[in-house]
This record gives C-alpha cells, structure tokens and sequence, in this order.
C-alpha cells in the first residue's frame, strides 16, 4: 500500500524554464510534508517543507503547493537550472505520535540547456 | 555542525553473509532512522531509534536488526544475506524537541552501499 505516489518517474525540461514535479497522498492523517533532492552517490538534502495549515511555502526558485482536499502537493522549481537535475522524493508524515517519514518513489528531474 | 557519517561507504558480500552497517547521527540529535533505497522503489523505511529503544518499525523481515548506543550512535545488521539485500542504505537522523516531539526535517547520510553477489 503505497501512501505516497509520484506518478512520474522522470521529467524533461528546457533551462530557464518552469518544472512542476507532482506528489499524491492517501493517508489524510498526514500534516507534514518535504521535498528532498538526491544527486547519484550522495544522501538526500532537504529542500523544502510545509505544514498542512499552508497551501503554499516559498523559498527562492522553489515553491510548493499544498491542496488537502485532493491530497496533492506539488513542487515549482522556476527558473530551472542545470544543477537542478537530480532525483526528487516527496515524503509526508504525521507530527503527532512521531511517525516516520513516508517516501514517495522519487521523480527524475533532467534540465536541459 | 559535522553531518551524519556512515560507514563503510561501499561493500561487497556473497549470498548468506551477515553485514553490519554504521551511522553516527549529528550532534545532539537522538533519533535514528534507517532507509533503504533500490532502484524503482524509492526510499523504504526499515526502523527508527529514539534513546536507544526502536520507535519505529517498517515492513522488513527479522533478517533486518538495528541498535542505537547511548551515545546515539546506531548500527544496522543484514543476517543471511540475498541478491534482493543489494541496495543503498542510508541513515538519517532528526533533533526533537523537550516534548519528545520531532522538530523539522531528516537529515540524511551519503549511504552505504551494499552488493551482493
């Protein structure tokens, strides 16, 4: 039972312009969720969170939206960069009881110059 | 503040060996989370340490064992190993807070990784 789903296993796009990786959730107990950012031979970074009482976090070129009523969240990377390409996880937990992070399978993002 | 250090960056094994893998979590973090990464399958949780007793645990067969010291250092051990155990495992830890309540994100290690031949 996969709780967190990243429909797209890669994704294509031109520098300088917009990328939009997807993420879809079925647990609605979730009320935390992150981006992370994995280059090949290294750990994941942290790039971005937000709390289910947002619907939208902001830092820099990376944007992520929050829609609870249809358990989906997504990430705007804009302007996209070269250095940008690597693989995406989005992750949802619960901030009550502790609960691990759930992993989405993660979206190759490749951009383009 | 130095990261999360995993050791040994890179293994090898043949089927039926036992593997013992290491994370030293940054400092003063106290939980220790286990992932496993295959190809395909994202990030898989195996298990979580908090104070040296497992929180946490994921869908993985008892072949799978971890252990966090008092200094929150933590271990992971494969016993009787399989093609199939050949993947990345990275560990990552998290600060909590007085209330025992996890305060922000994971933060990962580069990862082991573990081949089996």
């Amino acid at each position: 039972d996969q709780q967190v789903k990243q429909n797209s296993p890669s994704l294509s796009v031109q520098e300088g312009r917009i990328s939009i990786l997807n993420c879809d959730y079925t647990n609605s107990m979730f009320d935390y969720f992150l981006w992370y950012k994995k280059y090949p031979a290294e750990g994941p970074t942290f790039l971005i969170s937000i709390s289910s009482i947002k619907d939208k976090n902001e830092d820099g070129r990376f944007t992520v939206f929050l829609n609870k009523s249809a358990k989906h969240l997504s990430l705007h990377i804009v302007p996209s960069q070269p250095g940008d390409s690597a693989v995406y996880f989005c992750a949802a937990s619960r901030t009550s009881g502790n609960t691990p992070l759930v992993f989405g399978k993660g979206t190759r993002l490749s951009v383009i110059a | 503040k130095a990261g999360v250090t995993q050791t040994p960056r890179y293994l090898i094994k043949t089927r039926g060996q036992q593997v013992t893998l290491s994370c030293s979590p940054i400092s003063g973090h106290r939980s220790v989370s286990w992932y496993q990464q295959t190809p395909g399958q994202g990030l898989q949780f195996l298990f979580e340490y908090f104070s040296e007793t497992q929180r946490n645990k994921g869908n993985f067969p008892g072949r799978f064992s971890g252990r966090q010291f008092s200094n929150s250092r933590s271990e992971m051990n494969v016993s009787t190993l399989e093609l199939g155990d050949s993947a990345l495992y990275l560990c990552a830890s998290r600060g909590f807070g007085t209330s025992g309540r996890y305060t922000g994100e994971l933060f990962f290690g580069e990862g082991s990784r573990l081949t089996v031949l």
